[in-house]
């Protein structure tokens, strides 16, 4: 059964500093990886959604990249503000067109 | 504007008495799905739809049901409510299957009491 954690499951960092999320999942037998923003009382937006046949996908200041093999997936944010402060989650879908999503890391820019 | 609209946005019930979650979505998308999200085990999915008339269990269906007559609207049902149904709804649609970009409703929190 496909599992997917986050590490680390809280981070707090100043303003201006690059940072890097991780993803990991038990089964590389995906179609594709999404990350997605949460902040508090709404709902999630996708960020970056990176095929299984990608590497890495792009978007401003985030880079999003892919490594089946290893199961694993890293969200990089460059030059972090306050307004990256939110819950990022990520979620794999399976060969069986389900999704599985991480618990999240929840993600704090002090000014 | 192109969204995913929940209703209600908080629901407060007691146990046993059917209700209905609507969900409706504007832009033509074939691949609709309901989530709970729950504090410390995140979201999982409860039901998908690939296209019309076609619905499929997500990871926890137990408890749940889904219709989908029609390509925008994808109701969740609670035939009958328990407390451990108390949680924070989302729904969600993509263009063709999940492997498109997800977009989310702002969330149903259900209190059955």
């Amino acid at each position: 059964k496909q599992e997917v954690t986050q590490i680390p499951a809280a981070l707090s960092v100043p303003e201006g500093e690059n940072l890097v999320l991780n993803c990991s999942f038990t089964d590389s037998a995906i179609y594709n990886l999404q990350w997605f923003r949460q902040d508090p009382g709404k709902g999630l937006t996708s960020l970056l959604l990176i095929q299984s046949s990608q590497r890495e996908q792009t978007s401003g200041r985030l880079n999003a990249s892919l490594d089946k093999s290893s199961g694993r997936s890293t969200l990089y944010i460059a030059a972090s503000q306050p307004g990256d402060s939110a819950t990022y989650l990520c979620a794999v879908e399976t060969s069986y067109d389900k999704v599985i999503f991480g618990p999240g890391t929840s993600l704090s820019v002090i000014p | 504007e192109a969204q995913v609209t929940q209703n209600p946005r908080y629901l407060i019930t007691v146990t046993g008495k059917k209700l209905t979650v609507t969900c409706s979505q504007n832009m033509n998308h074939e691949y609709m799905s309901w989530y709970r999200q729950d504090p410390g085990l995140g979201l999982r999915q409860i039901y998908y739809s690939m296209n019309v008339e076609v619905t499929d269990k997500g990871d926890v269906p137990e408890g749940y049901k889904v219709s989908r007559k029609e390509k925008r609207n994808f109701p969740l049902i609670l035939e009958s409510p328990s407390p451990n149904q108390t949680s924070l709804y989302f729904c969600a649609s993509s263009l063709s299957s999940p492997r498109t970009e997800a977009f989310f409703g702002q969330g149903t929190r259900l209190t059955v009491v």
